[in-house]
């Protein structure tokens, strides 16, 4: 079954560089969530979207941004790059009215 | 949200029953239970999840409290593959989940 694809899996960064992270949620899934896990962490909600438009919000910082595309395809923007941006950013999907949300790979975001 | 307690760590030997406890004393109505487990820094998988009957998948069974303040996950036969962090997460109405720190469970042969 074709499940959430992130890319790229690694990325590399210098502070204050910018970085985009892409989330491709399974076939049909209308609603993407966006998690951050720092390290030797739990995972924290960032940012959610339903049919292309914010849906709810979470501790995301003011120099990230998001969005939701036609094809439901989601893009995480950030900007001015800290060392403690330094974590693994999970995407997440669901269908509405099917409750349970399925998670992608995991992009390693490493700033240096 | 409600919010869950779980146990850090537990052990189990390979070949066993894991039973996991959750508590969520908090939980409302409509809110579900959910269980995912996290192995090494894999993204977050889908286990089981119920609202107030017990449930089982291929995966494991979910036994959940008349009252629904508890609930335990069972592995059946676990095996060392199944050690990892296991959350357990209680939703309502396509919210985003609060993962607490979840329960580390060390399968050993």
């Amino acid at each position: 079954a074709a499940g959430v694809i992130q890319s790229p899996r690694h990325l590399i960064k210098e502070k204050r560089e910018t970085a985009t992270l892409k989330c491709y949620p399974i076939p049909r899934h209308d609603t993407v969530y966006w998690y951050q896990q720092g390290p030797g962490q739990d995972p924290q909600f960032l940012i959610s979207f339903y049919e292309k438009m914010q849906s709810d919000k979470g501790s995301i910082p003011d120099r990230f941004s998001a969005q939701q595309f036609s094809d439901y395809h989601s893009e995480l923007n950030m900007s001015s790059l800290e060392l403690g941006d330094s974590a693994l950013y999970f995407c997440a999907s669901l269908i509405r009215g099917e409750e349970t949300q399925y998670f992608g790979p995991g992009t390693r975001l490493l700033v240096l | 949200d409600a919010k869950t307690t779980q146990p850090p760590s537990m052990d189990c030997a390979e070949g066993r029953a894991a039973n996991l406890p959750c508590n969520h004393s908090t939980i409302s109505g409509n809110e579900y239970v959910y269980w995912y487990r996290q192995i090494h820094s894999q993204g977050p998988q889908y286990i089981i999840h119920g609202l107030k009957n017990n449930e089982t998948n291929e995966m494991a069974s979910l036994i959940i409290t008349e009252d629904r303040k508890s609930s335990t996950l069972i592995l059946p036969h676990a095996t060392l593959r199944d050690t990892a962090v296991y959350y357990c997460i209680v939703l309502y109405n396509f919210n985003k989940f609060y993962f607490g720190s979840g329960t580390k469970l060390n399968v050993k042969p």
